[in-house]
């Protein structure tokens, strides 16, 4: 199993231009979420998606969108990126319900400019 | 006031001697707490979970949990080089929060041989 894969891995933009960021998971989970780290700001969510079909505002959903396409994927957008959007973006999964235990992908450094 | 706080760090330790780090959380309310281990430039990977009052142990960690004083630690027993990285601390709420972890900011952890 791959667990949680991510992609891209690296990317550079320029404002104001879009991009979506690729997340799967081959876990079985119900449950995935987007989260940006920075330095000092910790992880953060952005959105969640409880269930397929289900998408939900986390901490930080100012200037992002999400689809959750099906079960296993979950794609997170950025329609007109801003040096702010600048750091490292990690999706993760979870089997919905009191556990919560959360499994992370490897993350994607996007570096707007 | 932050919801979840850890200890500042860094923190560092000799090969072989215990290394212990806190957590505490605002909401009594918590159900569910984990410690992630991220390495630099790496992703968060789950290591502990605990749910109940009292300690859970794993090999060379140890969790322990006390919902009375809303704290969380993790001890690392024999610490080794290959443990120095940054531990998260991270809470699953519960009620309107479920599902939805809450992540402290991490403390560094150096193990010098």
């Amino acid at each position: 199993n791959a667990g949680v894969t991510q992609t891209p891995k690296f990317q550079v933009l320029k404002t104001g231009q879009s991009m979506t960021l690729q997340c799967a998971q081959d876990m079985n989970h119900n449950s995935m979420y987007w989260y940006r780290q920075d330095p000092g700001m910790g992880l953060r969510l952005i959105y969640y998606s409880a269930s397929e079909g289900t998408t939900d505002k986390g901490e930080v959903p100012n200037g992002y969108n999400v689809s959750r396409l099906n079960k296993r994927e979950f794609s997170l957008r950025l329609e007109s990126a801003a040096p702010s959007q600048t750091s490292v973006y990690f999706c993760a999964s979870s089997v919905t319900g009191y556990y919560n235990e959360q499994f992370f992908g490897p993350g994607t450094r996007l570096t707007v400019l | 006031q932050k919801e979840v706080e850890q200890n500042s760090g860094p923190l560092s330790v000799p090969e072989g001697a215990i290394a212990s780090l806190n957590c505490t959380y605002s909401d009594r309310g918590s159900q569910s707490f984990f410690w992630y281990r991220q390495y630099s430039g790496k992703s968060p990977e789950l290591i502990m979970s605990i749910y109940s009052n009292g300690d859970k142990e794993d090999g060379r960690f140890t969790a322990q949990l006390n919902k009375a004083s809303q704290y969380v630690s993790l001890l690392i027993r024999d610490s080794q080089p290959s443990d120095s990285a940054t531990y998260l601390c991270a809470v699953n709420a519960g009620g309107t929060s479920y599902g939805k972890l809450t992540f402290g900011q991490g403390t560094i952890l150096t193990v010098h041989p």
